[in-house]
């Protein structure tokens, strides 16, 4: 099982603001990602990375963008923080465990934007 | 059509009920199959994963893949109100990405 932390849990922010929300993981896993989920609705993958250097767009468009210098650390960057970013962000990371990827997740960092 | 469907809900059970959650996939070529559980304002927790046709049991939690039907299903057996979350249905293709359903609300009445 993987160790995921993700910081702050918890960000109210004014419009214009610049945020980075962090997410680290202990288990040296290649693949990462970052979903949106807003309350009661369904996951949304915004960004992936399979490895260093590596990020992809997810299937949702999303305005932020995703670093991937380190194995252990997948921050993601939003430039100019807007209302309509208010939401859930959720970071996974898989593992290669029994023949296929297991992913899990973090606590999440729910998002505020006034 | 989306590539993961699951009933919304919510499904309501009485308390020791078996409660059962179904899933249904249209790529043929997924081949891994996950259940996540996910209370209200919490991430989502891996419960269960599947990969062959058949039964997985893992405590009160069986796991039951059909691939020539594409469906999936979760039944949680001597259900209890702390089971009462979303239960996301998670495929996987491989070499591609997961795709979560959009959950079904279960609700364990006393």
């Amino acid at each position: 099982e993987a160790d995921i932390y993700q910081t702050p849990r918890y960000l109210v922010i004014g419009t214009g603001k610049k945020i980075t929300l962090e997410c680290s993981q202990t288990m040296g896993h290649d693949k990462m990602y970052w979903y949106q989920q807003d309350p009661g609705m369904e996951l949304h993958l915004i960004h992936y990375s399979y490895g260093v250097n590596s990020t992809e767009k997810g299937d949702l468009s999303s305005e932020s963008t995703v670093s991937r210098i380190r194995t252990e650390h997948f921050p993601l960057t939003l430039e100019s923080a807007r209302p309509s970013h208010t939401s859930q962000y959720l970071c996974a990371s898989s593992d290669l465990a029994g023949g296929d990827y297991e992913q899990y997740f973090g606590p999440g960092t729910r998002l505020t934007v006034t | 059509q989306k590539e993961v469907e699951q009933n919304s809900g919510p499904l309501s059970v009485p308390e020791g009920a078996i409660a059962s959650l179904n899933c249904t996939y249209s790529d043929r070529g997924s081949q891994s199959f996950f259940w996540y559980r996910q209370y209200s304002g919490k991430s989502p927790e891996l419960i269960m994963f599947i990969y062959s046709n058949g039964d997985k049991e893992d405590g009160r939690f069986t796991a039951q893949l059909n691939k020539a039907s594409q469906y999936v299903s979760l039944l949680i057996r001597d259900s209890q109100p702390s089971d009462s979350a979303t239960y996301l249905c998670a495929v996987r293709v491989y070499g591609q990405n997961f795709v979560f359903g959009p959950g079904t609300r279960l609700s364990v009445l006393p």
